[in-house]
């Protein structure tokens, strides 16, 4: 049940195309769901984030959407670029301080130009 | 800008010794937290630390591992008797306050086990 599940497990897109990475839960106390950006030999460092009480959440080219009753969530990243080439991690946590952030399996995304 | 450093960058160790890997967090927060990332694999939660003491742990998380806090700024992670399994990229992450879901990661010590 603390399960986040993430589909594809990678991803190649033509520079200018749409990414799209989806995850799913199961534990309905997660009310924070995170998205992180990982570049090889690095650490995981958080892109944008979302809580249930909205359906979207826009920064610059990357967009969050979010189904409450579906328990699924996924990312959107507009005009991708080949320096978007990174492994991306959907996660979810429950709030307040000293939670543990549950992370899906990773989807290795390359933009080719 | 604020960051979390971690040192050593990469640790080669014998099986069955003991490694520290280092982790100094954001100076004003107040949550710390270790994961590992085995290569290839989802990042994953060990333990969680607060007020100097562990708040949270994951099964992963033995009597083989410990954490401490033993001066205002350093966050250790101790692995008492390394096995080849505990090969990892280990992550340090911190959080500033109460309410406060975001977690800032470190680059990584790599743990390599022979």
């Amino acid at each position: 049940q603390q399960q986040v599940k993430q589909s594809p497990q990678s991803l190649i897109v033509q520079k200018g195309g749409i990414s799209i990475i989806n995850c799913a839960y199961e534990n309905t106390a997660f009310d924070y769901f995170p998205w992180y950006q990982q570049f090889p030999g690095k650490g995981p460092a958080l892109l944008i984030a979302i809580r249930p009480d909205v359906s979207e959440k826009k920064e610059g080219r990357f967009t969050i959407s979010f189904n409450k009753s579906a328990k699924q969530f996924s990312l959107h990243i507009m005009d991708s670029q080949p320096g978007d080439s990174a492994t991306y991690f959907c996660a979810a946590s429950k709030s307040g301080g000293y939670q543990k952030v549950t992370f899906g399996t990773g989807t290795k995304l390359q933009v080719i130009p | 800008e604020p960051e979390v450093t971690q040192t050593p960058s990469h640790q080669v160790t014998q099986m069955g010794q003991e490694v520290i890997l280092r982790c100094v967090p954001i100076s004003n927060h107040l949550y710390f937290y270790w994961y590992r990332q085995i290569l290839g694999q989802k990042v994953e939660f060990l333990v969680s630390f607060y007020n100097n003491e562990i708040s949270e742990k994951s099964e992963i998380f033995d009597d083989q591992f410990s954490v401490e806090r033993p001066d205002g700024s350093n966050f250790t992670l101790k692995i008492r008797s390394t096995k080849l399994e505990d090969s990892a990229m280990y992550f340090c992450a911190s959080s500033a306050e109460r309410g406060s879901n975001e977690q800032f990661f470190g680059p990584g010590t790599r743990l390599t086990v022979l």
